[in-house]
């Protein structure tokens, strides 16, 4: 089984503060990695992916990728209370059959408060 | 079309009755994924098909799931003689190619067994 793991939270952060979310991963072979945001009773919305070693920034939200030692963060600054969601990592990779299927953790809860 | 939609977005069933849940891929989409997620849980890969062909139906949890894609748009998931614990959302995801293409998800279909 390959693995994709996430604190389950909740994360309770205050509004303005970063928020600091973190997946480890177990197959070595997968390539690409992704942040879904997920609000209750809705489907996961896609905030970042990355591909390559290092940092990937797309407005107040970070992606920083570390292959060598498995894990994938997602930095969000000046956190607002409309980010209180639960965030799904996804990886895939090449795979015989399921053509790159997700595999997901399952999700960190974050609270953002006011 | 705008996004992958989904119908029915709730479904109510009694145990031992079959239904069928529908997703429309983004226009052009080769590959399409279905996923099931229960509460609480990240999303889990059920089957993927490139255009009309089923490449991978590993993650269906028993001969009761079935999916087609007959025409490589349009794909049904059928689950017969529900049972209680196949209560879930079924999420569809498309890509354009698949591979580490982003994949786009419907709004879901919230199943519940009685």
């Amino acid at each position: 089984q390959k693995e994709v793991e996430q604190n389950s939270g909740p994360l309770s952060v205050p509004e303005g503060a970063i928020a600091s979310l973190n997946c480890t991963y177990s197959d070595r072979g997968s390539q690409s990695f992704f942040w879904y945001r997920q609000y209750s009773g809705k489907s996961p919305e896609l905030i970042m992916f990355i591909y390559s070693n290092g940092d990937k920034e797309d407005g107040r939200f970070t992606a920083q990728l570390n292959k060598a030692s498995q894990y994938v963060s997602l930095l969000i600054r000046d956190s607002q209370p409309s980010d209180s969601a639960t965030y799904l990592c996804a990886v895939n990779g090449p795979n015989s059959n399921s053509g790159y299927a997700l595999n997901f953790g399952k999700g960190t809860s974050l609270l953002v408060t006011p | 079309g705008a996004g992958v939609s989904q119908s029915p977005r709730y479904k109510v069933a009694k145990r031992g009755q079959d239904v069928a849940l529908r997703c429309d891929p983004i226009s052009g989409h080769v590959s399409l994924f279905w996923y099931q997620q229960a509460l609480g849980q990240g999303p889990e890969f059920l089957t993927y098909f490139q255009n009309e062909a089923q490449l991978d139906k590993s993650g269906l949890p028993s001969d009761r799931f079935f999916a087609e894609r007959p025409e490589g748009s349009v794909s049904t998931l059928k689950i017969q003689r529900t049972q209680q614990e196949d209560s879930a959302v079924y999420l569809c995801a498309s890509t354009l190619q698949g591979g580490t293409d982003t994949q786009y998800f419907g709004p879901g279909t919230r199943l519940t067994v009685l």
